[in-house]
């Protein structure tokens, strides 16, 4: 079965610094689904990769699929308290809805943001 | 439109004792999942349906039992409820429409004494 592995589990950063939170994966990336959960909320889609060597950005959030090596990366610029939360990565098991959509996820990486 | 919707939000339950978790849809989405969250471990799989009266198991499905009878809902029922089984419970939703990203409800914290 598919695994996600997530580096690091957690993470703190001081306002206003950068920082990258990867997701690798023991087999080939189809689609690789980014999500952050807020502590007691659901979690909320970022953003969806199918592509090797796709970049997609949303705000102050950019993520990355570099398929040859099964491993996406999201970067935070500058970030802000409001980025906190829990990131986590999700794998789609086929092309284009083959497993019904079903995503395997990594453990997630605690990111907390000091003022 | 709602999104995803579950109740309760919290449950504490006596060993043995069985309950029903409920999930709803307004937005007409055929695919729903249900899932579990240990703390650091991610989401697990537990039951998801294609449309109304196609279910099928996922990664951990011991201990439970989901129906589909509408496309709206998709009630994940625990029988028997154990100890293993506190954890917190997401039930989400797909149009399968790219991006074919998932909703996910609030979740309902479950603890089994």
């Amino acid at each position: 079965s598919q695994e996600l592995e997530q580096s690091p589990q957690s993470l703190i950063v001081q306002e206003g610094k950068n920082l990258t939170i990867n997701c690798t994966s023991s087999k080939t990336l189809y689609g690789l689904y980014w999500y952050k959960q807020k502590y007691g909320e659901g979690l909320i889609f970022l953003m969806m990769l199918q592509k090797g060597g796709e970049e997609k950005s949303h705000e102050k959030i950019t993520a990355k699929l570099d398929e040859k090596k099964q491993q996406s990366s999201l970067h935070i610029t500058a970030s802000q308290p409001s980025h906190a939360g829990i990131y986590l990565c999700g794998a789609d098991k086929a092309k284009s809805g083959g497993s019904n959509y079903k995503l395997t996820f990594g453990k997630g990486t605690l990111l907390t943001v000091n003022p | 439109n709602a999104g995803v919707t579950q109740t309760p939000k919290f449950r504490i339950l006596k060993i043995g004792q069985s309950m029903t978790l409920q999930c709803a849809q307004d937005m007409n989405h055929n695919y729903m999942y249900w899932y579990r969250q240990d703390p650091g471990m991610g989401l697990k799989l537990i039951y998801y349906s294609v449309g109304a009266g196609i279910t099928d198991k996922g990664e951990v499905p011991n201990g439970y039992n989901v129906s589909r009878s509408t496309t709206e809902d998709f009630p994940l029922r625990l029988e028997l409820a154990a100890p293993s089984q506190t954890s917190v419970y997401f039930c989400a939703s797909t149009s399968g429409a790219f991006p074919y990203e998932q909703y996910f409800g609030p979740g309902t914290r479950l603890t089994v004494t």
